[in-house]
């Protein structure tokens, strides 16, 4: 059984350009969220993907967006990036149900 | 008021001592709780699932408080791979649409 896997494990991008970042989720696993971890800080919720749709969504502005694929793998994709989406963006996999989310090792986003 | 607070520490411990973190939070509606552990530039992983009678797995003993709204982790004969950030989490939706809430973190050192 593998893991969740995420991809690129760091990133540097310009302020200002787009990026996407990939997940590809623990086998059995349907529903896959984002987050946002800032240096110091826990991990901040940015979306839930449930079979291809977006079933819950944290305090992010709409540049930041996503995808499901029918395999339950997921992107994150941020447009105009700004200095402060510098973080650790890490990616988790469910069930779906009340069971704990098992978290990918993220990429580290740096923007200059 | 945040809704998963913790005190983020530093807690220096020595080896073998019992150590014990709590945190509280604020949405009396939250439906599943967890601690996870996470070292240093690591993902977060999960250490425990948390219930109103208290459950233990091995050193480790975790328990709800719904009346008071917090929850505990005990941790016995602490050892020095134990050093890590501790997060309590809280999940608010059963679908899990409304994402994990996460805390700080608390940052325990094991001193031998």
């Amino acid at each position: 059984e593998t893991g969740v896997t995420q991809s690129p494990t760091h990133l540097i991008k310009t302020r200002g350009q787009q990026v996407t970042l990939r997940c590809s989720s623990q086998s059995g696993h349907n529903t896959v969220s984002w987050y946002q971890q800032a240096l110091g800080q826990g991990p901040q919720f940015i979306f839930q993907y449930y079979r291809e749709e977006e079933n819950g969504r944290g305090n992010f502005p709409p540049r930041f967006s996503g995808l499901q694929f029918p395999n339950y793998s997921s992107e994150l994709n941020v447009n105009a990036l700004e200095l402060d989406d510098s973080a650790l963006y890490l990616c988790a996999s469910s069930t779906g149900q009340n069971y704990g989310y098992t978290f990918g090792s993220g990429t580290r986003l740096t923007v200059v | 008021r945040k809704e998963v607070e913790q005190d983020p520490g530093p807690f220096n411990v020595p080896e073998g001592a019992t150590v014990a973190f709590n945190c509280t939070y604020s949405n009396s509606a939250s439906q599943s709780f967890f601690w996870y552990r996470q070292d240093c530039r690591k993902e977060p992983k999960l250490l425990m699932s948390v219930y109103s009678s208290g459950n233990e797995d091995g050193r480790f003993t975790a328990q709800l408080n719904r009346a008071s709204q917090y929850i505990s982790l005990l941790i016995r004969d602490s050892k020095l791979s134990d050093s890590a950030t501790y997060l309590c989490v809280v999940n608010v939706s059963g679908g899990g649409a409304d994402g994990l809430t996460f805390g700080k973190g608390t940052h325990l050192i094991i001193q031998p």
